[in-house]
């Protein structure tokens, strides 16, 4: 049963456009929200991450949008450019226990030149 | 540098043979985990390490084993390769357990079971 799921599968968008990938989870116990990114050949690489307390987190082009009452979380990057393309993945996790880091499935991002 | 390292990056093997992919991270960090990656899937948890000789299963555990005698290493074991098996592989470390701990990742292992 996948904790954690994500959409759309893949994306194409304009260069300067604007990338949302949104991902939704079940388990109100869920405390960290990380969204990583995966270049092709390269393992992926956390790349922003929110808690519940906040509703968004900005670091440069990428903000993570929050909504705790839906459940539900999403990556926007801003600008959006060819060297953006890779897979993404959200995530969700526990403080408790070790066992503790869900991922979505995975968006795949292609930005157009 | 910080680094994950995995070894070898690409395997193809047959039904029944046993292997190891080796994992190594410089870092001293006390988590460490298996990952596998599989097209609309996601990434999955095979097993976790909270330190030397403490190992638990994760969420898809059958068909592998996993040792961990060093803080450093965190092999993974396929005893008896199956093709279902086939996938690409990532062994990833973080400090502690904590889950807001940054986890990194290492390159990657495809293997390929014929």
């Amino acid at each position: 049963q996948q904790q954690v799921k994500q959409s759309p599968q893949s994306l194409i968008v304009q260069k300067g456009g604007i990338s949302i990938i949104n991902c939704a989870y079940e388990n109100t116990a869920f405390d960290y929200f990380p969204w990583y990114q995966q270049f092709p050949g390269k393992g992926p690489a956390l790349l922003i991450a929110i808690r519940p307390d906040v509703s968004e987190k900005k670091e440069g082009r990428f903000t993570i949008s929050f909504n705790k009452s839906a459940k539900q979380f999403s990556l926007h990057i801003m600008d959006s450019q060819p060297g953006d393309s890779a897979t993404y993945f959200c995530a969700a996790s526990l403080q408790t226990g070790a066992n503790n880091l869900f991922f979505g499935t995975g968006t795949r991002l292609t930005v157009i030149p | 540098e910080a680094q994950v390292t995995q070894n070898p990056r690409y395997l193809i093997t047959v039904t029944g043979k046993k292997l190891t992919v080796t994992c190594s991270q410089n870092m001293n960090h006390e988590y460490m985990s298996w990952y596998r990656q599989d097209p609309g899937l996601g990434l999955r948890q095979i097993y976790y390490s909270m330190n030397v000789e403490v190992t638990d299963k994760g969420d898809v555990p059958e068909g592998y084993k996993v040792s961990r005698k060093e803080k450093r290493n965190f092999p993974l074991i396929l005893e008896s390769p199956s093709p279902n098996q086939t996938s690409l592989y990532f062994c990833a470390s973080r400090r502690g357990a904590t889950s807001t701990d940054t986890q990194y990742f290492g390159p990657g292992t495809r293997l390929t079971v014929l």
